[in-house]
């Protein structure tokens, strides 16, 4: 079946250690895009990229990167620099002219 | 970007329809109404979308207000299962690789 795999689903990392989350579909869709949701709060755009090789940043950039060298995978890392790193994070993908986006069940990041 | 608001939380009795509103008023011609929903833990998923004419599917209604300033999203009978955060989203009609922007959208809880 079809769809967007993140993994692991939950992940723990001590404070000051960088750390890679893992997002691939088999959808063929052209663009992904990294999602933060904080507990009671809606979804935050981090990074999205429309292409292999490309990508933009989002609202809340900072302290995070990414990489987009194949068309299904799309890796967030999240580094030492990102103030408050703990928080749910959400990838999903797109095809051009359809009308919704598909979402990964998400991982959940808890910094010590 | 296009900004809707949304009630925070509403309740419903299960098997009761439940209209959940969400205001958009300034709103422009190429902007399509969609809604996502988001159960606990999960990534969100798409429910509905729709330019000007009330569209059904097999989840939901949307019924456009005919200025539309506003629309309403419709769940005939209400279960367990739909007790969720619903967002209401605009994006641009060819928006397929334009990221979504999210509110805080509407916690709905049904009631046994």
């Amino acid at each position: 079946d079809g769809g967007i795999t993140q993994s692991p689903k939950y992940l723990f990392r001590k404070e000051g250690q960088n750390v890679t989350l893992s997002c691939e579909q088999n959808l063929n869709h052209d663009a992904m895009y990294w999602y933060r949701q904080d507990p009671g709060q809606g979804l935050r755009l981090i990074y999205y990229s429309q292409i292999v090789n490309d990508f933009q940043k989002g609202d809340i950039a900072e302290g995070y990167s990414v990489s987009r060298e194949k068309k299904e995978s799309f890796p967030l890392t999240v580094t030492s620099a990102q103030k408050n790193p703990t928080a749910f994070y959400l990838c999903a993908s797109s095809l051009p002219g359809h009308f919704s986006a598909t979402f990964g069940s998400g991982t959940r990041l808890t910094v010590v | 970007d296009a900004k809707t608001t949304q009630p925070n939380s509403m309740e419903s009795n299960e098997e009761e329809p439940v209209h959940l509103p969400c205001n958009h008023s300034t709103i422009s011609g190429t902007d399509y109404i969609h809604w996502y929903r988001q159960l606990p833990s999960q990534g969100p998923e798409y429910v509905i979308h729709g330019l000007t004419s009330n569209v059904n599917n097999r989840m939901a209604s949307l019924a456009i207000a005919e200025d539309r300033k506003s629309s309403t999203l419709i769940l005939h009978r209400a279960t367990l299962r739909d007790a969720a955060v619903y967002y209401c989203i605009l994006g641009l009609w060819n928006s397929g690789n334009t990221p979504l922007v999210f509110g805080k959208g509407t916690r709905l809880s049904v009631i046994a």
